[in-house]
């Protein structure tokens, strides 16, 4: 049982905007400690997608984006294409386990 | 281009001492916070524990205590050393560095912006 809460699986329709939920808690996300995000490839390692909430780092298309608000966060996507099938995984802080902590992983389907 | 690549012996029998190192290219482990995760067959990612170029660590509390996260500059590499393994610590094991405003005993406000390409750790007899 994950400190913060995805949901297993969306899916989408290429071409289609899908979001992923991250539901977290008193102690980690609304205690105002940020959320990131991450991509994992079948096979490959986690890649780094977002920092603090809604920034994107060099090189990710701006068709990822994230918010945040209260003790939740989302990562979205926009224009779905093949190539983002994926795992997304988010990331942030707990102060009561005082341990990094990750989302339980989103298993994306392209249609 | 920070390089990150795990090493490590793939298969250690149960009860025993698991060691995996983390060698680091194109930056210096001498900056940056450094962090061991890991990922069980199938399962989403866990945090092990972090260490800074100072040699300051923090440690996921769920593993108690059998983890020790180490670093040689010299050899710009940081390690990781498991004790009394079972089963349950078969896993991809990953190193990762940190970014972001940094990490305290109590807090930590940073992303794992580069990450090796993972090893398999399998404990079985």
């Amino acid at each position: 049982q994950s400190v913060l809460t995805q949901p297993p699986s969306v899916s989408g329709a290429p071409g289609q905007r899908v979001t992923i939920s991250c539901t977290g808690s008193s102690s980690n996300i609304g205690a105002g400690y940020d959320v990131h995000w991450y991509q994992q490839l079948p096979g490959t390692a986690p890649k780094f997608l977002i920092y603090d909430n809604n920034n994107r780092p060099s090189g990710v298309p701006d068709r990822f984006s994230g918010s945040k608000s209260g003790t939740s966060a989302s990562l979205a996507i926009t224009g779905l294409q093949a190539e983002d099938e994926a795992d997304y995984y988010c990331q942030s802080y707990d102060s009561t386990l005082t341990v990094v902590v990750f989302g339980g992983g989103t298993k994306l389907t392209v249609l | 281009q920070v390089q990150l690549r795990e090493s490590g012996p793939g298969l250690v029998k149960p009860s025993e001492t698991l060691s995996l190192a983390c060698s680091v290219s194109g930056g210096s482990v001498s900056t940056y916070f450094w962090s061991w995760i890991r990922q069980s067959p199938g399962k989403g990612l866990e945090w092990i524990g972090y260490i800074y170029s100072s040699g300051g660590t923090k440690y996921n509390p769920s593993l108690k205590s059998r983890a020790t996260i180490s670093i040689d500059t010299s050899k710009n590499q940081f390690s990781l050393r498991l004790t009394s393994v079972t089963a349950a610590d078969t896993a991809v094991y990953y190193c990762a560095r940190h970014e972001g405003r940094g990490c305290s005993s109590t807090s930590c406000y940073d992303w794992f912006d580069s990450w090796g390409q993972g090893t398999l750790l399998t404990v079985s007899s």
